[in-house]
C-alpha cells in the first residue's frame, strides 16, 4: 500500500523559512516522480512544483507564484521528499501535499503528468 | 494562463445521476482527471486518462470527455458521494497543470 506522510508544516512569519518533508512507502519511490500540490484555506488545489527521478535527471520544475523561493529535493536512501520554503509570504498559507506523479510523453513540450496517491497534508501558516 | 471550468454546484438526490463538468480549450488535446475531497481529507484520484477508474473507485463513478469538455458522471448517487470534485489538466504544451475551480456536490 502506497503510503505518504508529510511533516514539518507550522506557523511562520512572513520572510521566514520553512522545511517540509514526506516519508514514502510501499512503492518505488527512487523511480518516481514527485509532486507537491497546495490548498489554501476554502480554496482550490494548486501544483507548486515537482522533481524527477534521478534516472530522468532528478530536474525540477516549479509554479510561477514559488519559482524562485521553493526548492523541491529528494533522498532516495531514506524515500523522503523535501519542500525547502524561503521568503514565504502570507498567500503561501495552505495545506501542503505530496502527491506521485505518473508522467508520459507525446508531441507537448513537456512531459504529462498527473497527481496519483496523496499524503494527509500539513498546514503551513504565515502570518505575524 | 490556461483555465479549466467548473461549475460550482450541483445537487442531486440519492439514486440519482450526477454530472459535473469541466471545459477547457486544450481538452481535445488533453486528459482530464478527476478528484474528489471530502470535508477536511486528502484528494482521491477517481478518474485518470479520460474514462479509466482506479482499483477500488465504485463502478457508479465514470468520466468521458468530447471536444473541449470533460465530464464526470456519478450514477446512483450514494450520500457518501458528497464532496468537492475538482478536474486536472494540462495546456496544450503539458507546461501549465491546472486544476478546475471545484464543483461542491451535494446528495440529499
Amino acid at each position: 500500500e502506497v503510503q505518504l506522510v508529510e511533516s514539518g508544516g507550522g506557523l511562520v512569519k512572513p520572510g521566514g523559512s520553512l522545511r517540509l518533508s514526506c516519508a514514502a512507502s510501499g512503492f518505488s519511490f527512487t523511480n518516481a516522480w514527485m509532486s507537491w500540490v497546495r490548498q489554501a484555506p476554502g480554496k482550490g488545489l494548486e501544483w507548486v512544483g515537482h522533481i524527477k527521478s534521478k534516472t530522468d535527471g532528478g530536474t525540477t520544475d516549479y509554479a510561477a507564484p514559488v519559482k524562485g523561493r521553493f526548492t523541491i529535493s529528494r533522498d532516495d536512501s531514506k524515500n523522503t521528499l523535501y519542500l525547502q520554503m524561503n521568503s514565504l509570504k502570507t498567500e503561501d498559507t495552505a495545506v501542503y501535499y505530496c502527491t506521485t506523479a505518473p508522467y508520459y510523453y507525446d508531441s507537448s513540450a513537456y512531459p504529462n503528468e498527473y497527481f496519483q496517491n496523496w499524503g494527509q497534508g500539513t498546514l503551513v501558516t504565515v502570518s505575524s | 494562463s490556461y483555465e479549466l471550468t467548473q461549475p460550482p454546484s450541483v445537487s442531486v438526490s440519492p439514486g440519482q445521476t450526477a454530472r459535473i463538468t469541466c471545459s477547457g480549450d486544450a481538452l481535445p488535446k488533453k486528459y482530464a482527471y478527476w478528484y474528489q475531497q471530502k470535508s477536511g481529507q486528502a484528494p482521491v484520484l477517481v478518474i485518470y486518462e479520460d474514462s479509466k477508474r482506479p482499483s477500488g473507485i465504485p463502478e457508479r463513478f465514470s468520466g468521458s470527455s468530447s471536444g473541449t469538455m470533460a465530464t464526470l458522471t456519478i450514477s446512483g448517487a450514494h450520500v457518501e458521494d458528497e464532496a468537492d470534485y475538482f478536474c486536472y489538466s494540462t495546456d496544450s504544451s503539458a507546461n501549465h497543470r491546472v486544476f478546475g475551480g471545484g464543483t461542491k456536490l451535494t446528495v440529499l
